[in-house]
């Protein structure tokens, strides 16, 4: 079965400092892996997903194959990503599944 | 371009009561998902469905029931209301292996 964890609920960092909320998943084939993002009193939207590689808002997230990792990286956090941060999984049958969600704050 | 769509956005409910939370969507995806969202727990799915007629459970199907009579509607039924259904219901629908787009939410207590 398709597993999502997320181990930290919450995280909190300063302005201007790294931030990486960690992602791990268990899947017997190939994975399509998703990052959602929930701001205050907004809809869950998508922030990136693997396939793509590409970079948005500043975050990136590489595919680990190896270690089973998915981790949302970002050099130079901004107070305007305190969010929720959902980590997905879409298996063989489209069925997506997320994991607890990290609480990110970014102190001022 | 309303998007996903879910009505009522707020609903109490008393325990054994009945209720459908509605869902439809404007943008002809084939993939529908209803999603539970209770706190510390993250997003737990409850059914889906990857086109009219055809409908799968997820994680946490137990006390709910689904139909899809058509591409743009996936209505959600609890038939006995219990307090263990307080939450909060996402609905939302994707093309398919891919990116997928939440409705609003609706809160749901049950007392």
């Amino acid at each position: 079965a398709q597993r999502v964890t997320q181990p930290e609920k919450l995280l909190s960092v300063f302005k201007g400092a790294p931030v990486e909320l960690k992602c791990n998943y268990s899947y017997s084939g190939s994975p399509e892996l998703f990052w959602y993002v929930q701001y205050s009193r907004q809809r869950l939207q998508l922030l990136l997903r693997h396939i793509s590689r590409e970079s948005i808002k500043g975050f990136t997230a590489d595919l680990n194959k190896g270690e089973t990792s998915f981790h949302l990286k970002k050099p130079f956090a901004q107070e305007e990503d305190s969010a929720m941060y959902y980590c997905a999984l879409s298996g063989l049958r489209s069925d997506m599944r997320f994991g607890a969600g990290t609480r990110l704050t970014v102190k001022p | 371009n309303a998007g996903v769509t879910q009505t009522p956005k707020f609903r109490i409910l008393k325990i054994g009561q009945s209720m459908t939370l509605q869902c439809t969507q404007d943008m002809n995806h084939n993939y529908m998902y209803w999603y539970r969202q209770d706190p510390g727990m993250g997003l737990k799915l409850i059914y889906y469905s990857v086109g009219a007629g055809i409908t799968d459970k997820g994680e946490v199907p137990n006390g709910y029931n689904v139909s899809r009579s058509t591409t743009e509607d996936f209505p959600l039924r609890l038939e006995l209301a219990a307090p263990s259904q307080t939450s909060v219901y996402f609905c939302a629908s994707g093309p398919g292996g891919n990116t997928i787009y939440f409705g609003e939410g609706s809160w749901l207590t049950v007392v």
